[in-house]
């Protein structure tokens, strides 16, 4: 089955300053990568995904990249806010509504004022 | 987006009775929903996929008879955990997708369900 890694555990950055996360994925056969943003005791929330006939897709602060050759994709959060703290999570799956969705372990963002 | 609504938000219960989560799907209907489960500080494990109609799909390692799942219809599942013990305790969350979205791929999720067994 899939197997998702991500990095770092933990990150803490200055407010302003960018933030990085990267994850790599296994299956070859794996084609949407969404990303999670999750907040203590809540939901998770989708923030952006990407698809693998993309290789870059930004919205406002927030952009992806994946590399299918080499089978990872990183989030990138420019001009970080306070309000970014949170965990975010990684994810790997095929295309199709019953298709299970296979997270990375989290990344703990904090962001310093 | 879409919306999916779970309860209970949390819940405690003694030692060995059963505890009965529900997740809808408010606005779109789902096929197919999933059952995860997170212990603090870490990801979110599938513990099985619910389909509407018929048997559940249950992950290595996860008990079907103690992790009941019923999909009645395109809008509810339900998880209910048979005989709770305090490992059991953990932060349950449900997830589905709309069958109406062209892309089928954006996974909407519940707002989760703390379970305290004492």
């Amino acid at each position: 089955g899939e197997n998702v890694e991500q990095h770092p555990s933990t990150l803490s950055v200055q407010e302003g300053d960018s933030a990085v996360i990267k994850c790599t994925y296994s299956d070859s056969a794996s084609n949407y990568f969404p990303w999670y943003k999750q907040e203590l005791g809540k939901r998770p929330q989708l923030i952006i995904d990407i698809r693998s006939n993309v290789g870059e897709k930004k919205d406002q602060r927030i952009a992806v990249t994946l590399n299918k050759t080499a089978k990872h994709f990183s989030l990138h959060i420019t001009e970080t806010q306070p309000e970014d703290s949170a965990v975010y999570f990684c994810a790997a799956s095929l295309a199709g509504g019953y298709q299970k969705v296979t997270f990375g372990t989290g990344t703990k963002l904090q962001v310093i004022p | 987006g879409a919306v999916v609504s779970q309860h209970p938000s949390w819940v405690i219960c003694k030692s060995g009775t059963s505890v009965k989560i529900e997740c809808r799907s408010l606005d779109f209907q789902a096929t197919t929903m999933f059952w995860y489960r997170q212990f603090p500080k870490q990801s979110l494990m599938l513990m099985a996929t619910s389909n509407e109609g018929s048997k559940a799909t249950y992950e290595q390692g996860v008990e079907k008879d103690k992790f009941l799942i019923n999909h009645a219809s395109l809008t509810l599942s339900t998880l209910t955990v048979t005989s709770a013990h305090p490992e059991d305790s953990s932060f349950y969350i449900c997830s589905a997708r709309d069958l109406q979205d062209r892309t089928n791929e954006k996974l909407f999720f519940g707002s989760g369900t703390q379970l305290s067994v004492l």
